[in-house]
Order: structure tokens, then C-alpha cells, then sequence
């Protein structure tokens, strides 16, 4: 079957560092997609990684493994406004995007 | 119209009603999907369609069926609601992806269904 994990929950404070980790096991691999859902909004697309690497992209970044089946979300410099859930998501053979529960990211002052 | 829109915002709804959620897009996208969001689940997807006149079934179609007779409106029936089907659901575009790209999903403010 196809799985994607992340953790349910995770707790911060302003101005530090947090990665939030992603595991996955799908049929076909075309790509690694973060989403940033703030509670009662949508999901708004944060990074795409298909290439094993790092990819930056202000205070995120998104890092990715094929071989290991895995990815990071890294946000530095964190903010109140940062705190919303991350959604790790992997495109599969048929380009269908098969969703993690997502990781709800608690800031504290 | 900027992006993707949905109608309605909220809705209650009798058990064993039918219901339509609509869908609109004016980004000229050729996908579409509509998801579900219950707490602690991921999106899962129910119904799709890679292009006008086309449609194809997600991972948790039953109790629900769609239509894409054009590019931008892909509308959601429930034909006889039951209450598992509480949840928010999401209109969701995309640029159909191929060898090379990618198909970044872009989604609608969402719908929030009570069946009660």
C-alpha cells in the first residue's frame, strides 16, 4: 500500500529552527510536494522536490532522499505566523498526489 | 474570479438529502480534484478529472459522483447524504503533469458539510 508519515504534532519557539520529517512509500515516484494549511484556510504550496538535494527558498527549505524515501521541511527564523500544519505530499505513477496527515507546528513566544 | 472558487462556505444538511458542491476555476487548468479533510486523515481524494469530458475516481469515491462537462466547473453530488459524510471538502486544479513537470495543486477556500 502507499503510506506517507509525519508526526502530529510539533512545538517551537520564535526565532529558532524546526524540521519537520517525512517518510513515504508509494507506487511510482514523481515528486515530493510541502503545503502550509493555517487552521480553517486551504493548503497553500510551499516546495516541490523531485531531485535527491536541497532546495531553499527564503527562511524554508525542503530536502529530499529517493533512495531513503525521505524529506525534510527546515524553517528557519520562526515566526508567530508560522504556526499552521505542514502537509507532505508525493506525486505517484499516475501523478495522483497521496497525502500525509499532516504536522500541526506550534510557535511559542 | 482570481483562482479557484467554491460555493457553498458552510452548509447543514438532512441525512438522505442530495447535495451539490460546486467548483470554479478560471485559471484554464486541465485537472481537477475534489478532496476530503476529516481531522487526524490526510486529504483524500475522492473524484478527479485529467480533462474536460473525463472523470475518474479517487480513494474514497462511494456516496458521491461528479461531472466535467467544461474546462472550469467540476461539481460535487451527494446523491442521499449520510452523516460519515461530515468533513470539509476541497476543490483542487492543476496543470496535468508530464514527463518533466510538475503538477502543483492549487485549492478553493473549501466547503464545510454537516449531515446530520
Amino acid at each position: 500500500g502507499q503510506n506517507i508519515d509525519q508526526p502530529t504534532e510539533m512545538t517551537a519557539t520564535e526565532g529558532a529552527i524546526v524540521q519537520i520529517n517525512c517518510t513515504y512509500q508509494t507506487s511510482g515516484f514523481n515528486g515530493l510536494f510541502w503545503y502550509q494549511q493555517h487552521a480553517g484556510e486551504a493548503p497553500t504550496f510551499l516546495s516541490y522536490n523531485v531531485l535527491d538535494g536541497l532546495e531553499e527558498k527564503g527562511r524554508f527549505s525542503s530536502f529530499l532522499s529517493r533512495s531513503k524515501g525521505y524529506s525534510y521541511l527546515l524553517l528557519k527564523e520562526l515566526q508567530m505566523k508560522d504556526s499552521a500544519s505542514y502537509l507532505c505530499a508525493v506525486s505517484d505513477s499516475n501523478y495522483q498526489l497521496i497525502w500525509g496527515a499532516g504536522t500541526k507546528l506550534i510557535i511559542k513566544p | 474570479i482570481a483562482g479557484i472558487t467554491q460555493a457553498p462556505t458552510s452548509q447543514i444538511l438532512a441525512a438522505g438529502r442530495r447535495m451539490t458542491l460546486r467548483c470554479t476555476q478560471d485559471m484554464r487548468h486541465n485537472a481537477m480534484y475534489w478532496y476530503r479533510q476529516d481531522l487526524g486523515l490526510g486529504l483524500r481524494l475522492i473524484h478527479y478529472s485529467n480533462t474536460a469530458g473525463t472523470t475518474g475516481k479517487g480513494e474514497v469515491p462511494d456516496g458521491y459522483s461528479v461531472s466535467r462537462a467544461n474546462t472550469d466547473d467540476f461539481p460535487l453530488t451527494l446523491a442521499s447524504a449520510v452523516p460519515s459524510q461530515t468533513s470539509v471538502y476541497f476543490c483542487a486544479s492543476s496543470v496535468l503533469a508530464g514527463t518533466g513537470s510538475y503538477n502543483e495543486q492549487f485549492f478553493g477556500p473549501g466547503t464545510r458539510l454537516t449531515v446530520l
